[in-house]
């Protein structure tokens, strides 16, 4: 099946910028997807990009996209302590299942030090 | 906007009892997702309705668990004998129809099971 790949972990420090990477094997995915999760809570879509755009950006996040390398990544801008979480990439492909069904990635833990 | 709400939020029961979940999606929302997250095996999609029908049940793990939409605003999981491996988040998500292009997931707060 389709797979998509995160590092488990990332530190930062309050006001730098966060950059998460994820990569997937489907090479007809259509739709690709940042969710949040804070502890105790549900999956918070953050923004989503579709495969005929390079980049994205709304406010303080930019969402970038290789589809030669199948690479994603989302840039957190003035990164603030309210931001750590889990951070989950996710793709899907119009194709198959009608783009219903998700594949998520393990999940980067991001941890914003003072 | 209400979102996805689901309940219980906590669930701790004995192996071999009945779990039922339980899932409000969005109003006006077509699709319906029951996920589970855990450590090793992350977030799996066990099934998914549309339009109160179920379209794809392939990540139902066994005939122990099964699940219902009896109307546009309900759905159930259940769980049949539970046992301790069935420990777990449970995400039911909701989105709109095609007719509103591709809109993404809205998920729940989940609820977490724990069955001893």
């Amino acid at each position: 099946g389709e797979d998509v790949e995160q590092s488990l972990f990332l530190s930062v420090r309050e006001g730098d910028s966060s950059v998460i990477n994820c990569t997937y094997t489907d090479s007809s995915s259509t739709y690709l997807y940042w969710y949040k999760q804070e502890p105790g809570a549900g999956l918070q879509l953050l923004t989503y990009i579709f495969s005929n755009m390079d980049m994205k950006q709304d406010q303080r996040l930019t969402v970038l996209l290789n589809k030669k390398d199948k690479h994603l990544s989302l840039r957190i801008a003035d990164t603030q302590t309210g931001d750590s979480a889990i951070y989950f990439c996710a793709e899907t492909n119009i194709l198959t299942g009608g783009g219903n069904k998700l594949t998520f990635g393990t999940g980067t833990q991001l941890k914003v030090e003072l | 906007d209400a979102g996805v709400i689901q309940s219980p939020r906590h669930e701790v029961t004995e192996m071999g009892q009945e779990v039922t979940l339980r899932c409000k999606p969005i109003s006006g929302h077509d699709y319906l997702f029951w996920y589970r997250q855990t450590m090793m095996r992350g977030l799996e999609l066990l099934i998914y309705f549309n339009n109160n029908v179920p379209i794809d049940d392939s990540g139902m793990p066994e005939d122990r668990f099964s699940a219902k939409m009896p109307n546009a605003s309900f759905s159930t999981l259940k769980i049949q004998p539970s046992e301790p491996r069935d420990s777990a988040v449970y995400f039911c998500a909701s989105k709109p129809g095609p007719l509103d292009g591709n809109q993404p997931q809205h998920f729940g707060d989940g609820t977490r099971l724990s069955i001893l």
